[in-house]
């Protein structure tokens, strides 16, 4: 089946610094990869849609400028967060639909993010 | 555009009777189906899903799911539950490209199995 990595499975950064997450595609290519956020006990929060060749699409409420995505190649997109503060410690997953697979989509393993 | 909803935020079985997780959906168009399962600290791995075609639908571990149109609803279903399915489950829904493929998940539901 297709698989989705994500780098990496856990972080810990001091408040003011940047972090970059990686989520890559290992068997297939993604024009699209979506972050999610999810926080304890609760479900997948839609951040963001990474396009390949383009800039992301952003859902309402997420700050682009906070939540920086780069869609690099067919296969790596990757979500730094920048200036973290302890309130973007999370879950971060992220998910690429394999076209021509009835738009399933292939999640990462997720990145735990704390802030300290 | 499209939502979810799912009935009961946790539910408790005891091992080896019937597991039925709840999901009702809303869409403008047809939608594709799928519940997800999700273990501590990991990401989704896919249990089913529905697209086209037959109704009833079956995935891994057991689980099966019934597409009813008249219904709205999409429910998870095992006859026999096993400790190893404590877990968190979502039912997700998309429009494909009507939606971006994006997908849109219910709030989820906890499953306790009790020995």
């Amino acid at each position: 089946g297709a698989v989705v990595s994500q780098h990496p499975s856990r972080v810990i950064c001091k408040s003011g610094t940047s972090v970059k997450i990686e989520c890559r595609s290992l068997d297939f290519q993604a024009t699209t990869m979506f972050w999610y956020r999810q926080f304890p006990k609760k479900s997948l929060m839609l951040m963001a849609t990474s396009n390949e060749g383009s800039k992301a699409t952003y859902e309402q409420g997420v700050e682009k400028d906070k939540f920086l995505i780069n869609h690099a190649s067919l296969t790596l997109s990757t979500l730094t967060v920048t200036s973290a503060h302890p309130e973007d410690s999370s879950f971060y997953i992220c998910s690429a639909p394999r076209m021509g697979a009835s738009y399933e989509q292939y999640f990462g393993p997720g990145t735990r993010l704390t802030v300290t | 555009a499209q939502s979810v909803t799912q009935l009961g935020s946790h539910v408790s079985v005891s091992e080896g009777a019937l597991v039925l997780l709840r999901c009702n959906y809303s869409s403008s168009v047809p939608p594709y189906l799928f519940w997800y399962v999700q273990y501590p600290n990991q990401g989704l791995q896919l249990l089913l899903k529905y697209t086209t075609g037959a109704t009833l639908v079956k995935g891994i571990n057991g689980f099966e799911a019934e597409f009813k149109k008249s219904e709205t609803s999409f429910h998870l279903t095992k006859p026999s539950a096993h400790m190893s399915d404590a877990a968190e489950y979502f039912c997700a829904v998309t429009l494909g490209e009507t939606s971006g493929s994006r997908l849109t998940f219910g709030e989820g539901t906890q499953l306790t199995v009790n020995p």
